[in-house]
């Protein structure tokens, strides 16, 4: 079973600043079946990275995702006040198709 | 445009059992595989199910093994979660979730919420 570990748990930033979000897998993602999530108060996850660096539909281009292996990363350039949400990664190569714990960004 | 929507949350003792419901629609439902994933307050999405595209094949996770059977009904485009001796620990919101063909959980629904309490 592939175990996920987000870091930092919480990161407060005001908005226009870089945002780095981390996620460990303790076992190799293939094929880069990575994923990152938003989600806000109220509302489904949404995706936003799949295969490691690729952006769904509709996501802005601030977005990026990179990494390979067990180590991934979710950047954005310039944080915007929608983006203060919780974010989560998730492998989906291999069952169980676990999430990490999540990344509060919250607003500095 | 594609829309899930789940139905059948409420509130059971513990013991007792729960039938989701999934209503999909806005895509080929007969030719994708279907997730339930389910996620407690305050914590994180927890996988709970999938169902292969035909229903030959079911994947749960160890939580629920033994308790939950997902199915679906191609001819209806339904996907359903039945849940058995319920827990406390089942008590979260039940989402019913997409994968795009390339795998990734790419559309969710809006959820329903599933309380297990005495």
């Amino acid at each position: 079973e592939t175990l996920l570990t987000q870091s930092p748990a919480t990161l407060s930033l005001s908005p226009g600043e870089r945002a780095t979000l981390s996620c460990r897998a303790t076992q190799s993602v293939g094929s880069n079946n990575f994923a990152w999530f938003q989600q806000k108060p109220g509302q489904s996850p949404r995706l936003l990275i799949y295969g490691a660096s690729s952006r769904a539909t509709g996501v802005p281009d601030r977005f990026s995702g990179s990494g390979s292996g067990t180590d991934f990363t979710l950047t954005i350039s310039k944080v915007e006040p929608e983006d203060f949400a919780v974010y989560y990664c998730q492998q989906y190569g291999v069952s169980p198709y676990n999430f990490g714990q999540g990344t509060k960004l919250e607003i500095k | 445009q594609v829309q899930l929507v789940e139905s059948g949350g409420g509130v059971v003792q513990p013991g007792g059992s729960l039938r989701l419901s999934c209503a999909a629609s806005g895509f080929t439902f007969s030719s994708l595989g279907m997730h339930w994933v389910r996620q407690a307050l305050g914590q994180r999405p927890e996988w709970v199910a999938f169902i292969q595209y035909d229903a030959t094949k079911k994947y749960y996770a160890d939580s629920v093994k033994g308790r939950f059977t997902i199915s679906r009904d191609n001819s209806k485009n339904m996907v359903y979660l039945q849940m058995n001796n319920l827990r406390g620990d089942d008590t979260a919101v039940y989402y019913c979730v997409k994968p795009h063909v390339t795998l990734h959980m790419d559309v969710w629904g809006r959820g329903t919420t599933v309380t297990v309490s005495s």
